[in-house]
């Protein structure tokens, strides 16, 4: 079965330092692992993705994640926040065999000026 | 391009009425995917459709729901009776492909029932 977690609702960072969105997984294969960005009265925009390959994964706006498959984590993460980057953050898996993306519950990320 | 399309943006209705929500897909996508919202239970996938056919309908809430996909350019989710507990935001998506592919989603609709 196939779960995603995101272990934060609200997650609040200075405009300029680092921010970290935690998302971990649970497949019983290969991932596909996504992230997306939904911003008030509007869709979900897509972000970043792992498929395969290198770990660190560039995505839109500055933004990038890690796979770590040992501790089955795909954390979202910017050097340098904006306070435009407050949203609310949805870390989604695919299982590579299965037909379901699973969407975590999502992380409101607030940008402090 | 446009992007996904829905419509309407909000709909209030009352309870025990039929409620229509509708969805263009990006031209040229083979998957599309309709979604709910809620503070409660998150993003839930409903149901996805490839080629016009419906491939996964098991996270339909009940037999009030229904999708419909007549054309590769056009969807409906019908809610037939609507009762309070529907309220959510309706999100229709469409992709390319399935597997390892991103998803672009409509701007959703707003649907409360009264």
């Amino acid at each position: 079965a196939q779960s995603v977690a995101q272990p934060e609702d609200q997650v609040n960072v200075a405009e300029g330092n680092p921010l970290t969105v935690k998302c971990t997984y649970s497949v019983s294969g290969n991932p596909y692992l996504f992230w997306y960005v939904q911003y008030p009265n509007r869709g979900l925009q897509f972000l970043l993705k792992y498929i395969t390959g290198d770990n660190l994964v560039k995505g839109s706006y500055g933004f990038e994640a890690e796979f770590n498959k040992s501790q089955t984590s795909f954390h979202l993460k910017k050097p340098s926040a904006l306070v435009s980057d407050s949203a609310l953050y949805f870390c989604a898996v695919r299982e590579a065999r299965a037909n379901n993306l699973f969407f975590g519950t999502g992380t409101r990320l607030t940008v402090i000026p | 391009d446009a992007g996904v399309i829905q419509s309407p943006r909000h709909e209030v209705t009352e309870m025990g009425q039929e409620v229509t929500l509708r969805c263009k897909p990006i031209s040229g996508h083979d998957y599309l995917f309709w979604y709910r919202q809620t503070m409660m239970r998150g993003l839930e996938l409903l149901i996805y459709f490839n080629n016009n056919v419906p491939i996964d309908d098991s996270g339909m809430p009940e037999d009030r729901f229904s999708a419909k996909m007549p054309n590769a350019s056009f969807s409906t989710l019908k809610i037939q009776p609507s009762e309070p507990r529907d309220s959510a935001v309706y999100f229709c998506a469409s992709s390319v492909g399935l597997a390892g592919v991103k998803q672009y989603f409509g701007p959703g609709t707003r649907l409360t029932v009264t």
